[in-house]
């Protein structure tokens, strides 16, 4: 297992079309994160998975972004509609679940809306 | 609500020196850990350091090591012998023990080592 996986790596799309994120975590992390990163900000809590449940949503995920992880294994983020500030590195972490366990991060993805 | 305060957007040092990030954070938690993550240019985030809120003993690990002061809410990291590969993004993070352990980061600090 090399870590934590996410496609593409890039992605430039114009605004209004709808885009689709990829995460593969580490295989057996029950728990999987997805976090946004602006120019010049740390990242931020979007949405956090245990199993293929989504227990926690932030406000940051407007009614435009989607989050799935079918069968507990990867997982997607949808955005519909996107405007150009959507333009961010989108994040995803995985971690096993207990008290603390160390949450591992993929190389992210970073989207560009023209 | 918890928030992370990084207030030294840039830092550089010469290699072999030694260097000292500062972080606080505000919360009113009483039991939390706090990270220190750094991020290479156009790598992923790795954990440097944690610390648990619990212990008054400062974390170490090799040449980074932690200044915490939970009464202060402070919680700076020390790295010795600087060494040309720890050029990067270094971000605090602070983690309240909840069922989803999401991070909250500071907006980081750009630590060049200079040879």
């Amino acid at each position: 297992d090399t870590g934590v996986s996410q496609n593409p790596r890039h992605k430039i799309t114009k605004r209004g079309q709808n885009v689709t994120f990829r995460c593969d975590p580490i295989s057996e992390h029950n728990r999987l994160y997805w976090y946004r990163q602006t120019l010049g900000q740390g990242p931020e809590f979007l949405t956090y998975f245990q199993n293929e449940a989504q227990l926690e949503k932030s406000r940051l995920l407007s009614d435009r972004f989607s989050a799935e992880r079918p069968k507990g294994s990867f997982s997607t983020l949808e955005i519909q509609r996107t405007e150009q500030g959507d333009s961010a590195m989108y994040l995803c972490a995985s971690s096993s679940s207990g008290a603390y366990t160390e949450a591992f991060f993929g190389q992210g993805t970073r989207l560009t809306v023209v | 609500a918890q928030t992370v305060t990084q207030s030294q957007p840039e830092m550089s040092v010469q290699e072999a020196e030694t260097v000292t990030l500062s972080c606080t954070y505000d919360t009113s938690e009483s039991n939390y850990y706090l990270f220190w993550y750094k991020q290479p240019p156009s790598r992923q985030m790795i954990l440097v350091i944690r610390q648990e809120a619990y212990k008054q003993q400062n974390a170490t690990e090799n040449r980074f090591s932690v200044n915490f002061q939970k009464a202060a809410k402070s919680f700076s990291l020390k790295i010795s012998d600087s060494q040309l590969g720890d050029t990067a993004m270094y971000f605090c993070a602070f983690m309240k023990l909840n069922t989803g352990n999401q991070f909250y980061f500071g907006t980081g600090t750009s630590l060049t080592v200079i040879p």
